[in-house]
């Protein structure tokens, strides 16, 4: 398995665009989780799926973000409208059921910068 | 509040020092702890804890949990420059979330 995959790795967008990030997790998990990255408040989860279901959007800052898991096999989270202090890196993560011994598998981020 | 709060933020040594990053937590229902790795990309996982007092180690790292005072340590002996990285401890939660509650982290640099 390649690990949990997500596009683009960096984005530059100006305010007020949309932004859509993508993610797929690694096959068989049935957890998947958005967390953001940022110096000042470290790792924060914005929203996690269960089967696919959101189960926990507490973390989602603003109704400018959202998010959707079509099918098992991708995610996607969405800003719009961008704001510059959405910059961030943004990170997906998989997990399975159970204590599997080593949590969370994380993808690689994507930087997201809004100028 | 579920939280977890790691010390010190950040931490300067010198090739051969040994390090202690400590991890103190705040959670219902805790099933156990987790500390990753993070360089420049994403958090790779190093021990998962569960049980107090068992050391679990791997290579010059090693960790320990305390479930009466509600904390962790990492140690690393014999540091190497490649050990410079942001360590990040997080909490697993006893309910049916298996979402992970991470902590601020630790930014180690390590100097040759």
């Amino acid at each position: 398995d390649a690990g949990v995959i997500q596009s683009p790795r960096h984005e530059v967008t100006e305010m007020g665009q949309e932004v859509t990030l993508r993610c797929k997790p690694i096959s068989g998990h049935d957890y998947l989780f958005w967390y953001r990255q940022t110096m000042m408040r470290g790792l924060e989860l914005l929203i996690y799926f269960n089967n696919n279901v959101p189960i926990d959007d507490s973390g989602m800052p603003e109704d400018r973000f959202s998010a959707k898991m079509p099918n098992a096999s991708f995610s996607t989270l969405k800003i719009q409208p961008s704001e510059p202090r959405d910059s961030a890196v943004y990170f997906c993560a998989s997990r399975g059921r159970g204590t599997n011994g080593v949590g969370a598998f994380f993808g690689q981020g994507t930087r997201l910068t809004v100028v | 509040e579920d939280k977890v709060v790691q010390s010190p933020l950040s931490l300067v040594v010198h090739e051969g020092d040994t390090v202690t990053l400590n991890c103190s937590y705040e959670v219902t229902n805790f099933r156990s702890l987790l500390w990753y790795k993070q360089e420049k990309k994403a958090p790779t996982f190093l021990f998962m804890l569960t049980s107090s007092g068992i050391e679990k180690k791997s290579g010059r790292l090693s960790s320990i949990l305390d479930k009466k005072e509600l904390f962790s340590i990492l140690n690393i002996t014999a540091t190497q420059t490649g050990d410079s990285a942001i360590y990040l401890c997080a909490v697993d939660r006893l309910d049916s979330s298996y979402k992970l509650i991470f902590g601020s982290g630790t930014r180690l640099l390590v100097r040759p």
